[in-house]
């Protein structure tokens, strides 16, 4: 079965500081793609950040990006000067064909 | 900009009442999901649906149905609610597979079963 794994339930990061959020994952599908969501509160789950897995690079969208240890199965996100709206739960998921698997989420919060 | 919306954002219901709840999506999306989300779990999938009429059981089915009679609707049910049911429950739509497969979400139904 595909697994996500994300081994921080909680983190804190203090304003204008870096913090960057694990993420595994366990699959032998050749073709898949990655993604960060997040989940403000009482508010709906939007898209961060994707990335195919057959390409190297590692994507970036403004203060967020990736790094995606292909052999290691790891899939870590980076949020730099981090904002008070950057607090939510963040969820790393894979996409293999149609089919999502979620991990159970990191609650970030940011300290002023 | 794609709009998800579900059809209530909180819900009390009783033991061994009939619970729908109803999820709209804007944009000609192909697919349809329902999810649930408990704390630690993160999202687990219920039904999701490709297509009308068609429907594929997820990971957590038992004690949910679901209907797709529309393209934009896709309804869950619960036939009979129970406490263990309470939960938030998550609409999705995507247009396709690989990076089409990008899920849009809606806000959520928060259902207790008391």
């Amino acid at each position: 079965a595909q697994t996500v794994t994300q081994s921080q339930p909680e983190m804190s990061v203090q304003e204008a500081e870096t913090v960057t959020l694990s993420c595994t994952y366990d699959t032998s599908e050749s073709d898949y793609y990655l993604f960060w969501y997040k989940q403000p509160p009482s508010r709906q789950m939007i898209l961060v950040i994707r990335q195919e897995a057959y390409k190297q690079q590692n994507a970036t969208e403004n203060r967020f990006s990736v790094n995606f240890q292909k052999a290691a199965k790891s899939f870590s996100l980076k949020i730099s000067d981090s904002q008070l709206g950057d607090a939510a739960m963040y969820f790393c998921a894979c996409l293999y064909g149609q089919n999502f698997v979620f991990g159970p989420g990191t609650r970030l919060s940011v300290l002023p | 900009d794609v709009k998800v919306t579900q059809s209530s954002r909180y819900l009390v219901k009783r033991t061994g009442e009939k619970v729908f709840l109803e999820c709209v999506q804007d944009m000609d999306h192909e697919n349809m999901f329902w999810y649930r989300q408990d704390p630690g779990l993160g999202l687990r999938l219920i039904y999701f649906s490709y297509d009308v009429k068609m429907k594929e059981k997820g990971d957590i089915p038992e004690g949910y149905s679901v209907s797709r009679e529309k393209k934009e609707r896709f309804s869950l049910i619960l036939e009979s609610a129970s406490t263990n049911q309470t939960s938030m429950y998550l609409c999705a739509s995507s247009w396709g597979p690989g990076l089409a497969g990008e899920l849009f979400f809606g806000e959520g139904s928060r259902l207790t079963v008391l």
